[in-house]
């Protein structure tokens, strides 16, 4: 499978909390993506990226990637009980020429008042 | 809001039924996707349109029938499905499909799917 891994599976923390998550994958990229799915709805993109980058900020958002060890990180700075969601890591590679998004396994955060 | 509109939000179906899933995007996206979603797994492509024109079907069983009648609607045939099918379908557009558009995707919030 070409299904790429995260860890934790799952992530308890209290409001204010920095939350990390690990993504690592199998293949050669040319982006990696971070979403977000809340229960019961679809993913929402939050970052996106490029090979050639290594680190990239959204607002409390900071993803870190290492093209050598195949690994991604995500930083949820000074967590809110809102940040409570699945998140997954998604590589954008292959050779179909074509977009083709692998999700990891995803990391389940709680955040807690 | 999602800007990409998923109908039914929930489907029940029999397995000699026929049914349809539709999805429509108004953000002048060029490249839409089906994506199949187990309980507490990540989604898994099914199908890239890109142009109106099917581009990746991943080995996906004949009983799911995609068709892209114009750049803004994608729907998903269905016929003789079987229980394993039963899921979260999800739809999601992008402005290009090309491998190095580095384009993000916009999901629906999904059909839910349950077979009987």
């Amino acid at each position: 499978s070409q299904q790429g891994e995260e860890d934790p599976q799952a992530l308890s923390i209290q409001e204010g909390e920095n939350a990390t998550m690990n993504c690592s994958y199998k293949t050669s990229i040319n982006n990696l993506q971070w979403y977000r799915q809340n229960s019961g709805r679809g993913l929402v993109h939050l970052i996106l990226i490029r090979s050639n980058e290594r680190e990239k900020h959204s607002g409390r958002l900071r993803v870190t990637l290492d093209t050598s060890k195949k690994s991604s990180s995500l930083l949820i700075t000074a967590s809110r009980a809102a940040d409570t969601a699945s998140y997954f890591c998604a590589t954008d590679g292959g050779n179909t020429g074509f977009q083709k998004l692998v999700f990891g396994t995803g990391t389940r955060l709680l955040v807690s008042p | 809001d999602t800007e990409v509109t998923q109908t039914p939000k929930h489907l029940v179906m029999g397995m000699t039924n026929k049914k349809s899933l539709k999805c429509e995007q108004h953000m002048g996206h060029r490249a839409m996707y089906w994506y199949k979603q187990k309980a507490k797994k990540p989604p898994e492509l099914m199908f890239v349109y890109s142009y109106e024109k099917l581009s990746i079907n991943e080995s996906v069983p004949s009983r799911f029938s995609p068709e892209c009648p114009n750049s803004s609607l994608l729907n998903l045939h269905l016929h003789a499905l079987q229980p394993e099918d039963s899921a979260l379908y999800l739809c999601a557009s992008s402005q290009e499909a090309k491998l190095h558009s580095n384009q993000p995707q916009h999901f629906g919030d999904g059909t839910r799917l349950s077979i009987l």
